[in-house]
């Protein structure tokens, strides 16, 4: 069974300045990791995902993420906020063995970012 | 492309009463699903298909019924609402089951039972 851990439930945080929101997952096996973003009454949308490769990974909005196995982990980060950044984060994995429900994804219960002028 | 409609966006029910959400997308998605927000839970599945016909339960299926007659639609059934069924409903699909794909979210209907 796989679980996910988002260690902040609120970051506030100022314009301009760096963040990072931590996620924590548990898997018996190789996983996918993905983070989403949902602004302000919206449906959710893919900022980035990991599947395999290099451990840092790029997304849109000036966000990345590092995977790091030995601490599962999968960190998001962004060096300089924007107000309009201010939105909920959701991090989710999905085991990497297609079979039965394992495709079904695991969502972890979302960070609020509020960033302050 | 539409992506992923929901209808309505908010739904005000008594308690007892049933309606269904209606959720479609355009993208020729196999895999559907249906997930409950609730402040401080994050997101819970309720039902999924991975196609046509085919359904299952997720973490959270009791007071809801879904199926799945055609590629496009995927309605969730509210049978006798309650109270506890206060919540924001998003519908989602992926292209296959393959879990290295991104989904696709719908806007939700905001549903207060009373």
């Amino acid at each position: 069974a796989q679980s996910v851990t988002q260690l902040d439930s609120q970051v506030p945080v100022f314009e301009e300045a760096p963040v990072e929101l931590r996620c924590n997952y548990s898997s018996s096996v190789s996983v996918y990791l993905f983070w989403y973003v949902q602004y302000p009454n919206q449906g959710l949308q893919l900022l980035l995902k990991y599947l395999s490769g290099s451990t840092l990974v790029k997304g849109i909005n000036g966000f990345e993420a590092e995977f790091n196995k030995s601490q599962t982990s999968f960190h998001l980060r962004k060096p300089s906020v924007h107000i309009s950044d201010t939105a909920e984060y959701f991090c989710a994995v999905s085991d990497s063995a297609a079979s039965g429900g394992s495709y079904i994804p695991t969502f972890g219960r979302g960070t609020s970012l509020i960033v302050h002028p | 492309n539409a992506g992923v409609t929901q209808t309505p966006k908010f739904q005000v029910l008594k308690t007892g009463q049933s309606m269904t959400l209606q959720c479609a997308q355009d993208m020729n998605h196999e895999y559907m699903s249906w997930y409950r927000q609730d402040p401080g839970m994050g997101l819970r599945l309720i039902h999924y298909s991975v196609g046509a016909g085919i359904t299952d339960q997720g973490e959270v299926p009791n007071g809801y019924n879904v199926s799945r007659s055609t590629t496009e639609d995927f309605p969730l059934r509210l049978l006798s609402a309650a109270p506890s069924q206060t919540s924001v409903y998003f519908c989602a699909s992926r292209s296959t089951s393959d879990p290295r794909h991104e989904q696709f979210f719908g806007p939700g209907t905001r549903l207060t039972v009373l």
